[in-house]
């Protein structure tokens, strides 16, 4: 089945600075990969998604690019803020939109 | 619009009883996923359903079950509860399969 792995586990930037999070997964017919942040004491929440059929896509500070042949993809996060420091997880799909596998989590500290 | 809601929040059991968690998905989600997550696992898948049907499972026990009703609420239970199965389980919905929304979790420790 899928496999998806996550680097680092742990990352500390300072306040500014970029962080950038890599998945990489074992089935070239997965297509679908979301990244959720999720804060202590919640439920994961959807931050950005990408498709199979797009190499990069943005919103305001966050980035998700995607190398299919690799397979790997990446979360970038420009201009880290305090609020912005979280666990960060990965997915990937195989059966389009279901039966997502989660990478383990990378947990990100924005320093002050 | 509400999020999805999980109830209940928290709940203490002991090994050999059952349990049964609730999930309101967002109104006009069809589709809930159930996870479980522990420090050790991570995130793991344990089923899906969609429109009353189970359309997914994951590799648990068949002690770990659910199911869906007609206003898309879904249920779950843990029968013959081991210490093992202390985790937060996490419900989550979907319009269109594609991004899943996360309920805050059931966080269930067993004794």
């Amino acid at each position: 089945g899928e496999n998806v792995e996550q680097h680092p586990s742990t990352l500390s930037v300072q306040e500014g600075d970029s962080a950038v999070i890599k998945c990489t997964y074992s089935d070239s017919a997965s297509n679908y990969f979301p990244w959720y942040k999720q804060e202590l004491g919640k439920g994961p929440q959807l931050i950005i998604d990408i498709r199979s059929n797009v190499g990069e896509k943005k919103d305001q500070r966050i980035a998700v690019t995607l190398n299919k042949t690799a397979k790997h993809f990446s979360l970038h996060i420009t201009e880290t803020q305090p609020e912005d420091s979280a666990v960060y997880f990965c997915a990937a799909s195989i059966i389009y939109g279901q039966n997502f596998v989660f990478g383990p989590g990378t947990r990100l500290s924005v320093l002050p | 619009k509400a999020g999805v809601t999980q109830t209940p929040r928290y709940l203490i059991k002991t090994r050999g009883q059952q349990v049964t968690l609730s999930c309101s998905p967002i109104s006009g989600h069809r589709s809930v996923s159930w996870y479980q997550q522990t420090p050790g696992q991570g995130l793991q898948f344990l089923f899906e359903y969609f429109s009353e049907t189970q359309r997914n499972k994951g590799n648990f026990p068949g002690r770990f079950s659910g199911r869906q009703f007609s206003n898309s609420r879904s249920e779950m239970n843990v029968s013959t509860l081991e210490l093992g199965d202390s985790a937060l389980y996490l419900c989550a919905s979907s319009f269109d399969s594609l991004g899943l929304f996360f309920g805050e979790g059931s966080r269930l420790t067993v004794l």
